[in-house]
């Protein structure tokens, strides 16, 4: 399974898009990559998903680049409910070996 | 809400002891993984469940052991616990072993070994 990396920590203004970077230059055809966030000690919140095209929904944008080897959440208008631990994480899409393998992720801090 | 819900949320528990966590997956789902998540780590995966059979494990010991029922809904045992295992425990649900795997996670249990 692929490795992602992500910066430790960064800081947002609220209101301001928020874009956290991830780099997978490992990543296998056949890897999607996911976003989860957790919030201080709940459980982990899927944010959205892609393979190979940007993908938008009502939480985030994901911007993935043409070779594959790194992504970008965007969160729009960021706001104080935004704080918490973005994951980025690469998985396989069929077979009995997808799992999720999960780093130490982004904290964002939404500043007022 | 992602519908996933486990039981009990806090569980406090001695040296040796056995214990059962349950959780039950999001409506539709069949599904189940669980993860241990240490204070201020990512969530590490122990193992997950998919037609009543664990079809795949994390590095985990033997004394982690789960179970799937029928109604899709499992269970995470883990006996003679240490120390080690206080963390907190996460349950995510999601459907079949194809196509996207996208989880949707309960609220986890937070057990605490003393």
């Amino acid at each position: 399974d692929a490795k992602t990396t992500q910066p430790p920590s960064m800081d947002c203004a609220e209101g301001r898009a928020a874009n956290l970077p991830c780099n997978h230059s490992t990543i296998s055809g056949n890897e999607y990559v996911y976003w989860y966030r957790q919030i201080h000690s709940q459980g982990p919140q899927y944010i959205i998903h892609g393979l190979k095209n940007n993908e938008t929904n009502e939480m985030a944008s994901l911007i993935i680049t043409e070779d594959r080897k790194s992504s970008t959440l965007i969160l729009p208008h960021a706001t104080l409910r935004d704080t918490a631990v973005y994951y980025c994480i690469v998985s396989r899409n069929a077979g009995n070996n997808r799992k999720l393998i999960w780093g130490l992720g982004t904290s964002l801090a939404v500043n007022p | 809400d992602a519908g996933v819900t486990q039981s009990p949320t806090h569980l406090i528990k001695t040296r040796g002891q056995q214990v059962t966590l349950r959780c039950s997956p999001k409506s539709g789902h069949d599904t189940v993984s669980w993860y241990q998540q240490a204070l201020g780590q990512g969530p590490q995966f122990i193992f997950q469940y998919y037609e009543e059979e664990e079809r795949q494990r994390g590095n985990f010991p033997d004394r982690f052991s789960g179970h799937q029922f029928p109604n899709y809904s499992s269970e995470l045992n883990v006996n003679a616990l240490l120390l080690g295992d206080s963390a907190l425990y996460l349950c995510a649900s999601s459907m079949g072993l194809a196509g996207p795997d996208t989880q949707y996670f309960g609220p986890g249990t937070r057990l605490t070994v003393l």
